[in-house]
Protein backbone atom coordinates (compact mmCIF):
# COMPACT_ATOMS: atom_id res chain seq x y z
CA UNK A 1 0.00 0.00 0.00
CA UNK A 2 1.79 3.16 -1.24
CA UNK A 3 2.02 5.89 0.95
CA UNK A 4 0.52 9.82 0.82
CA UNK A 5 2.40 10.96 -2.05
CA UNK A 6 2.74 14.54 -3.06
CA UNK A 7 4.31 16.23 -6.16
CA UNK A 8 6.16 18.04 -7.11
CA UNK A 9 9.01 17.16 -4.04
CA UNK A 10 10.38 21.07 -4.91
CA UNK A 11 8.70 23.73 -6.88
CA UNK A 12 10.42 27.35 -7.53
CA UNK A 13 8.32 29.85 -8.77
CA UNK A 14 8.87 33.96 -9.26
CA UNK A 15 6.50 36.18 -7.58
CA UNK A 16 2.98 36.74 -9.73
CA UNK A 17 3.58 33.14 -10.99
CA UNK A 18 0.61 30.43 -10.23
CA UNK A 19 1.76 27.19 -7.73
CA UNK A 20 -0.38 23.73 -7.93
CA UNK A 21 0.45 21.49 -5.94
CA UNK A 22 -0.76 17.87 -5.73
CA UNK A 23 -1.82 15.17 -3.04
CA UNK A 24 -2.54 11.37 -3.43
CA UNK A 25 -3.84 10.05 -0.12
CA UNK A 26 -3.35 6.47 0.53
CA UNK A 27 -5.70 4.03 -0.83
CA UNK A 28 -8.95 3.68 1.38
CA UNK A 29 -8.81 7.35 2.70
CA UNK A 30 -11.38 9.95 1.85
CA UNK A 31 -10.07 12.93 4.28
CA UNK A 32 -7.13 15.22 3.34
CA UNK A 33 -5.48 17.81 5.16
CA UNK A 34 -2.99 20.58 4.19
CA UNK A 35 -0.26 22.04 6.69
CA UNK A 36 1.92 24.89 6.19
CA UNK A 37 5.40 24.77 7.63
CA UNK A 38 7.03 27.86 7.57
CA UNK A 39 11.06 27.95 8.07
CA UNK A 40 11.85 27.41 11.66
CA UNK A 41 8.28 26.78 12.69
CA UNK A 42 5.57 24.20 13.10
CA UNK A 43 3.30 22.86 10.91
CA UNK A 44 0.02 24.73 10.75
CA UNK A 45 -3.29 23.46 9.56
CA UNK A 46 -4.79 25.10 6.83
CA UNK A 47 -7.27 23.15 4.87
CA UNK A 48 -9.62 19.52 5.77
CA UNK A 49 -11.05 18.21 2.48
CA UNK A 50 -13.38 15.36 1.60
CA UNK A 51 -14.45 13.86 -1.46
CA UNK A 52 -15.94 17.12 -3.30
CA UNK A 53 -16.03 19.07 -0.04
CA UNK A 54 -14.18 21.46 2.08
CA UNK A 55 -15.12 20.64 5.69
CA UNK A 56 -12.74 22.99 7.21
CA UNK A 57 -10.96 25.87 5.68
CA UNK A 58 -10.58 28.08 8.64
CA UNK A 59 -6.35 28.04 8.36
CA UNK A 60 -6.93 29.13 4.72
CA UNK A 61 -5.37 32.78 3.80
CA UNK A 62 -8.34 34.33 2.52
CA UNK A 63 -6.72 35.54 -0.85
CA UNK A 64 -4.88 34.03 -3.55
CA UNK A 65 -5.43 29.99 -2.08
CA UNK A 66 -7.83 27.63 -3.01
CA UNK A 67 -8.14 24.10 -2.23
CA UNK A 68 -10.03 20.68 -3.83
CA UNK A 69 -10.41 17.09 -3.54
CA UNK A 70 -12.70 16.28 -6.77
CA UNK A 71 -14.58 12.68 -6.70
CA UNK A 72 -11.61 11.57 -9.09
CA UNK A 73 -7.78 12.35 -8.87
CA UNK A 74 -5.57 13.87 -6.36
CA UNK A 75 -6.11 17.20 -3.96
CA UNK A 76 -4.58 20.48 -5.48
CA UNK A 77 -3.62 22.86 -3.48
CA UNK A 78 -3.03 26.07 -5.48
CA UNK A 79 -1.84 29.20 -4.91
CA UNK A 80 -2.18 32.64 -7.54
CA UNK A 81 -0.03 35.09 -8.36
CA UNK A 82 3.05 33.66 -5.44
CA UNK A 83 4.81 35.77 -3.66
CA UNK A 84 8.07 35.60 -1.35
CA UNK A 85 6.08 35.02 2.02
CA UNK A 86 4.19 31.58 0.55
CA UNK A 87 7.68 29.76 0.50
CA UNK A 88 7.57 26.91 2.48
CA UNK A 89 7.08 23.28 2.76
CA UNK A 90 3.36 22.21 2.12
CA UNK A 91 2.60 18.89 3.51
CA UNK A 92 -0.58 17.01 2.67
CA UNK A 93 -1.95 14.23 4.79
CA UNK A 94 -4.09 11.51 4.62
CA UNK A 95 -6.57 9.99 6.95
CA UNK A 96 -9.59 6.84 6.69
CA UNK A 97 -13.10 7.45 7.33
CA UNK A 98 -13.34 7.77 10.77
CA UNK A 99 -16.08 5.49 12.63
CA UNK A 100 -15.77 7.09 16.04
CA UNK A 101 -16.16 10.60 14.70
CA UNK A 102 -13.85 12.91 15.23
CA UNK A 103 -12.68 12.52 18.85
CA UNK A 104 -12.09 8.69 18.01
CA UNK A 105 -8.16 7.56 17.34
CA UNK A 106 -7.83 8.59 14.00
CA UNK A 107 -3.98 8.70 12.38
CA UNK A 108 -3.47 11.02 10.01
CA UNK A 109 -0.62 9.71 7.02
CA UNK A 110 1.78 12.62 6.06
CA UNK A 111 3.16 13.22 2.74
CA UNK A 112 6.57 13.91 1.75
CA UNK A 113 5.95 17.66 1.13
CA UNK A 114 6.39 19.93 -1.46
CA UNK A 115 8.40 22.57 -0.48
CA UNK A 116 7.90 26.05 -2.90
CA UNK A 117 10.47 28.38 -3.17
CA UNK A 118 9.22 31.84 -5.09
CA UNK A 119 11.50 34.08 -6.64
CA UNK B 1 -8.06 29.39 21.18
CA UNK B 2 -5.96 26.28 20.96
CA UNK B 3 -2.51 26.22 21.53
CA UNK B 4 0.42 23.96 21.77
CA UNK B 5 3.51 24.82 23.50
CA UNK B 6 7.15 23.44 23.43
CA UNK B 7 10.42 24.10 23.87
CA UNK B 8 12.44 24.27 20.48
CA UNK B 9 15.49 22.82 21.85
CA UNK B 10 17.18 19.76 23.58
CA UNK B 11 21.36 18.58 23.26
CA UNK B 12 21.89 15.63 24.95
CA UNK B 13 24.95 13.09 25.10
CA UNK B 14 23.88 9.12 23.28
CA UNK B 15 23.16 6.57 25.70
CA UNK B 16 21.29 9.49 27.82
CA UNK B 17 17.62 10.22 28.59
CA UNK B 18 15.99 12.77 26.61
CA UNK B 19 12.31 14.25 28.10
CA UNK B 20 10.61 16.58 25.27
CA UNK B 21 8.00 18.90 27.33
CA UNK B 22 4.70 20.39 25.98
CA UNK B 23 1.26 22.01 27.25
CA UNK B 24 -1.70 22.27 25.45
CA UNK B 25 -5.10 24.15 25.91
CA UNK B 26 -7.86 22.14 24.15
CA UNK B 27 -8.64 19.49 27.53
CA UNK B 28 -11.35 17.71 25.10
CA UNK B 29 -8.96 16.15 22.91
CA UNK B 30 -9.48 12.17 23.44
CA UNK B 31 -5.94 11.31 21.83
CA UNK B 32 -2.57 13.20 22.22
CA UNK B 33 0.52 12.28 19.66
CA UNK B 34 3.62 12.50 19.15
CA UNK B 35 5.47 12.80 15.44
CA UNK B 36 8.71 12.78 14.29
CA UNK B 37 10.38 14.87 11.04
CA UNK B 38 13.82 13.79 9.81
CA UNK B 39 15.52 16.35 7.97
CA UNK B 40 13.79 17.15 4.62
CA UNK B 41 10.96 14.51 5.41
CA UNK B 42 7.78 14.49 6.38
CA UNK B 43 5.80 13.92 9.69
CA UNK B 44 6.24 9.92 11.49
CA UNK B 45 3.47 9.73 13.95
CA UNK B 46 5.62 8.37 16.51
CA UNK B 47 3.12 7.06 19.22
CA UNK B 48 0.08 8.85 20.79
CA UNK B 49 -1.80 8.61 23.98
CA UNK B 50 -5.39 8.31 25.14
CA UNK B 51 -6.16 10.75 26.88
CA UNK B 52 -7.64 8.55 30.32
CA UNK B 53 -4.28 7.33 30.45
CA UNK B 54 -1.13 8.63 32.41
CA UNK B 55 1.07 6.81 30.88
CA UNK B 56 2.31 4.33 28.21
CA UNK B 57 5.58 3.16 27.04
CA UNK B 58 6.64 1.70 23.75
CA UNK B 59 9.98 0.52 24.07
CA UNK B 60 12.47 2.89 24.06
CA UNK B 61 9.38 5.99 24.19
CA UNK B 62 7.36 6.54 27.27
CA UNK B 63 4.58 9.04 27.38
CA UNK B 64 3.57 10.88 30.41
CA UNK B 65 -0.03 12.98 30.34
CA UNK B 66 -1.01 15.33 33.22
CA UNK B 67 -4.71 16.13 32.06
CA UNK B 68 -4.97 18.33 35.33
CA UNK B 69 -1.41 20.80 33.78
CA UNK B 70 -2.37 20.16 30.42
CA UNK B 71 1.59 18.67 30.22
CA UNK B 72 2.24 15.91 27.60
CA UNK B 73 6.63 14.70 27.47
CA UNK B 74 7.88 11.94 25.56
CA UNK B 75 10.77 10.34 27.13
CA UNK B 76 12.95 8.33 24.86
CA UNK B 77 15.34 5.93 27.09
CA UNK B 78 18.94 5.31 25.83
CA UNK B 79 18.80 8.08 23.08
CA UNK B 80 20.48 7.19 19.62
CA UNK B 81 22.04 9.57 17.19
CA UNK B 82 19.20 8.42 14.54
CA UNK B 83 16.90 9.65 17.24
CA UNK B 84 18.39 13.59 15.99
CA UNK B 85 15.16 14.82 14.43
CA UNK B 86 12.38 17.61 15.35
CA UNK B 87 9.38 16.51 17.54
CA UNK B 88 6.30 17.91 17.39
CA UNK B 89 3.01 17.17 20.01
CA UNK B 90 -0.18 17.07 18.54
CA UNK B 91 -3.50 17.79 19.79
CA UNK B 92 -6.53 16.82 17.47
CA UNK B 93 -9.12 19.55 17.23
CA UNK B 94 -12.31 18.31 18.89
CA UNK B 95 -14.16 19.77 16.21
CA UNK B 96 -12.86 18.55 12.80
CA UNK B 97 -10.12 16.67 13.54
CA UNK B 98 -7.20 18.89 12.45
CA UNK B 99 -3.97 18.83 14.07
CA UNK B 100 -2.68 21.60 16.22
CA UNK B 101 0.97 21.19 16.34
CA UNK B 102 3.74 22.66 18.80
CA UNK B 103 6.40 24.22 17.23
CA UNK B 104 8.65 21.27 17.83
CA UNK B 105 11.38 20.18 19.86
CA UNK B 106 14.83 19.97 17.94
CA UNK B 107 16.63 16.89 19.34
CA UNK B 108 20.00 17.09 18.75
CA UNK B 109 22.18 14.06 20.35
CA UNK B 110 26.09 14.11 20.18
CA UNK B 111 28.39 11.26 20.29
Amino acid sequence: NAGVMQNPRHLVRRRGQEARLRCSPMKGHSHVYWYRQLPEEGLKFMVYLQKENIIDESGMPKERFSAEFPKEGPSILRIQQVVRGDSAAYFCASSPPSTSGSTGYNEQFFGPGTRLTVL
Amino acid sequence: GEDVEQSLFLSVREGDSSVINCTYTDSSSTYLYWYKQEPGAGLQLLTYIFSNMDMKQDQRLTVLLNKKDKHLSLRIADTQTGDSAIYFCADPSSNTGKLIFGQGTTLQVKP
